[in-house]
């Protein structure tokens, strides 16, 4: 089962700032969060992920919790083409391990809206 | 540099036949990863190989088989489809061993059960 919760669905203005929340309040200490999106009918993409520390890359930033139980990602400047949903996922790694694959949740709907 | 791919795009087949799907990893990495997504429902990871080998199974029937060939490329075999076998089967890829990062995932393939 997915160790994340996620809003089901959110919206959000065109050019402004979307930031979905996740909650993993039983995280390891080992293991990272990461972030995928799919927008529809294409494979997920890899956005992000990170440990304890924020995290910013070309795509979003991530900011997580000092104690870990939850974090946000950022998207600064929404666009249409960011309309997709957005996957929240606990894990370890590096992808060695007795689990290197995804466990996927049901995710937030994300949808801009001109 | 190519991304993961994915053949054929579209698969039709009847109840009762046998399906492969291809995929084809980013080079240079050596694990692969299955997903299904049936319409309405989330992400299911099917089968991971790293290295040739089949490394953890999703909660699928044996007729879900597969394998990794020497050049990393893998095949995910359906035997005796049924209706409900019809989704999106999607491959991802990553690198082996102790780095982190997120996996790359295919376009997939829409495999459809008359």
């Amino acid at each position: 089962d997915a160790k994340t919760t996620q809003p089901p669905s959110m919206d959000c203005a065109e050019g402004r700032a979307a930031n979905l929340p996740c909650n993993h309040s039983t995280i390891s200490g080992n293991e990272y969060v990461y972030w995928y999106r799919q927008i529809h009918s294409q494979g997920p993409q890899y956005i992000i992920h990170g440990l304890k520390n924020n995290e910013t890359n070309e795509m979003a930033s991530l900011i997580i919790t000092e104690d870990r139980k939850s974090s946000t990602l950022i998207l600064p400047h929404a666009t249409l083409r960011d309309t997709a949903v957005y996957y929240c996922i606990v894990r370890v790694a590096p992808y060695g391990g007795s689990q290197g694959n995804l466990i996927f949740g049901k995710g937030t709907k994300l949808s801009v809206k001109p | 540099e190519a991304g993961v791919t994915q053949s054929p795009t579209h698969l039709i087949k009847t109840r009762g036949q046998q399906a492969t799907l291809r995929c084809s990893p980013i080079s240079g990495h050596t694990s692969v990863y299955w997903y299904q997504q049936a319409l309405g429902l989330g992400l299911q990871f099917l089968l991971w190989y790293d290295e040739g080998e089949e490394r953890n199974r999703g909660n699928f029937p044996p007729r879900f088989s597969g394998r990794q060939f020497p050049n990393y490329s893998s095949e995910l075999n359906v035997n005796a489809l049924e209706l409900e076998d019809s989704a999106l089967y999607l491959c991802a890829s990553s690198p082996g061993g102790s780095t982190s990062g997120g996996e790359f995932f295919g376009p997939g393939t829409r495999l459809t059960v008359l």
